[in-house]
């Protein structure tokens, strides 16, 4: 089993969609959770960190089950400008503070 | 602020020659700094995590004698891929995390990136 596993893209949207992505991690005693985005051939860039208690930022929604051990980040009414490749990321050991990605789901938004 | 910058940002070389990049925190000093790699349409693979003024901790698989890592202070990380090969072809990117913030917020910074192509 990986330690973070996304859902398998592409996600092809219109304009306007709400679209869901998904995440489970192994560890679970990880802290500190993460949505990154990245756009082709550059580095990722944080998009939102994850907290237990759900959080929100416009348009995108974060949540955490550590029961589950799930993530999910929600974009609500798309843009052209949301195509990219989003990234579940985690801290499966948070004495070392290093990063684990998840494969990442690649999104397009198409008018 | 919390900005971090790779040079070079792209490098072609041949087979055997050794290649050195660098990684350094703009406005803030960075205790730790991690190095990963990245090929063609998968995901980043944490290579080896470097703290000021130690030996630099790598993951299983990756060679350390292949991979120098430098870390002499807290703005300024450096990789040399020594004799790379075809196969070291890929995206290497740095991330450092803040000595002052990370208590508080449990964040990395990530570099731009040097994309390197091994002929």
């Amino acid at each position: 089993r990986k330690e973070v596993e996304q859902d398998p893209g592409p996600f092809n949207v219109p304009e306007g969609a709400t679209v869901a992505f998904n995440c489970t991690y192994s560890n679970s005693a990880s802290q500190s959770f993460f949505w990154y985005r990245q756009d082709c051939r550059k580095e990722p860039k944080l998009l939102m960190s994850v907290y237990s208690s759900g959080n929100e930022d416009g348009r995108f929604t974060a949540q955490l089950n550590r029961a589950s051990q799930y993530i999910s980040l929600l974009i609500r009414d798309s843009k052209l400008s949301d195509s990219a490749t989003y990234l579940c990321v985690v801290n499966l050991d948070t004495g070392r503070r290093a990063l684990t990605f998840g494969s990442g789901t690649r999104l397009q938004v198409q008018p | 602020g919390a900005v971090v910058s790779q040079h070079p940002s792209r490098v072609i070389c041949k087979s055997g020659t050794s290649v050195k990049i660098e990684c350094r925190s703009l406005d803030f000093q960075a205790t730790t700094m991690f190095w990963y790699r990245q090929f063609p349409k998968k995901s980043l693979m944490l290579m080896a995590t470097s703290n000021e003024g130690s030996k630099a901790t790598y993951e299983q698989g990756v060679e350390k004698d292949k991979f120098l890592i430098n870390h002499a202070s807290l703005t300024l990380s450096t990789l040399t891929v020594t004799s790379a090969h075809p196969e070291d072809s890929s995206f290497y990117i740095c991330s450092a995390d803040n000595r002052w913030t990370r208590v508080f917020r449990d964040e990395q910074f990530f570099g731009p990136g040097t994309r390197l192509t091994v002929l």
